[in-house]
């Protein structure tokens, strides 16, 4: 069946560091790929999105390509700011499906 | 535009009770999917509706039960709590359905379950 797969957290890093939050997926088809972020006490959000292989999806400093060949929609920024503490969940959807599937969701911290 | 609002925000309930969460989706919106988020289970889908219709549902009990109105707000309802379905219950909103795949998050219903 469907699923996403992302690397397990905590993160912790320091400002200005690199990040990458590593996701993979199990799909047939084609789905639409995605990265949430909850910020606490919060519901999720869209970070970005990419809805066909080789697209690159970006946001806020944040970016993930659709790598169909390896099947992975990794995230990665080139500087952390505190600010981005939070916890960041891949997500993939595949139309008819009615439903998108979650990773179990990476938490960063960002130490300044 | 107003986001996706949830009541209420938050809950206590003892075991054997049963509570209705609701959800109003953002304006023009037509699909609801409600997720269970649980600190060891992740975000765990429960059910999708389109225009009334549930169109998908997760491997969950039947005391998990949902609805969605003409106007396209929705609910969901848990009977006979369990322990276990102590969690945060997110709603979430989309424009064209099956489509786009984006969703937009309420900010979620905190269930205790004493």
């Amino acid at each position: 069946g469907n699923s996403v797969t992302q690397m397990e957290g905590p993160v912790t890093l320091s400002e200005e560091a690199f990040l990458t939050i590593n996701c993979t997926y199990t799909a047939t088809g084609y789905p639409s790929l995605f990265w949430y972020v909850q910020y606490p006490g919060e519901g999720l959000q869209l970070l970005l999105k990419a809805t066909k292989a080789d697209d690159k999806g970006s946001n806020k400093g944040f970016e993930a390509t659709y790598r169909k060949e390896t099947t992975s929609f990794h995230l990665e920024k080139g500087s952390v700011q505190v600010s981005d503490s939070a916890v960041y969940f891949c997500a993939l959807f595949y139309t008819g499906g009615f439903k998108t599937i979650f990773g179990a969701g990476t938490r960063l911290f960002v130490k300044a | 535009k107003a986001g996706v609002t949830q009541t209420p925000r938050y809950l206590i309930k003892t075991r054997g009770q049963q509570v209705t969460l609701s959800c109003s989706p953002i304006s023009g919106h037509r699909s609801v999917s409600w997720y269970q988020q649980t600190p060891g289970q992740g975000l765990q889908f429960l059910f999708e509706y389109f225009s009334e219709t549930q169109r998908n549902k997760g491997n969950f009990p039947g005391r998990f039960s949902g609805r969605q109105f003409s106007n396209s707000r929705s609910e969901m309802n848990v009977s006979t709590l369990e322990l276990g379905d102590s969690a945060l219950y997110l709603c979430a909103s989309n424009l064209e359905g099956s489509l786009t795949g984006e969703l937009f998050f309420g900010e979620g219903s905190r269930l205790t379950v004493l």
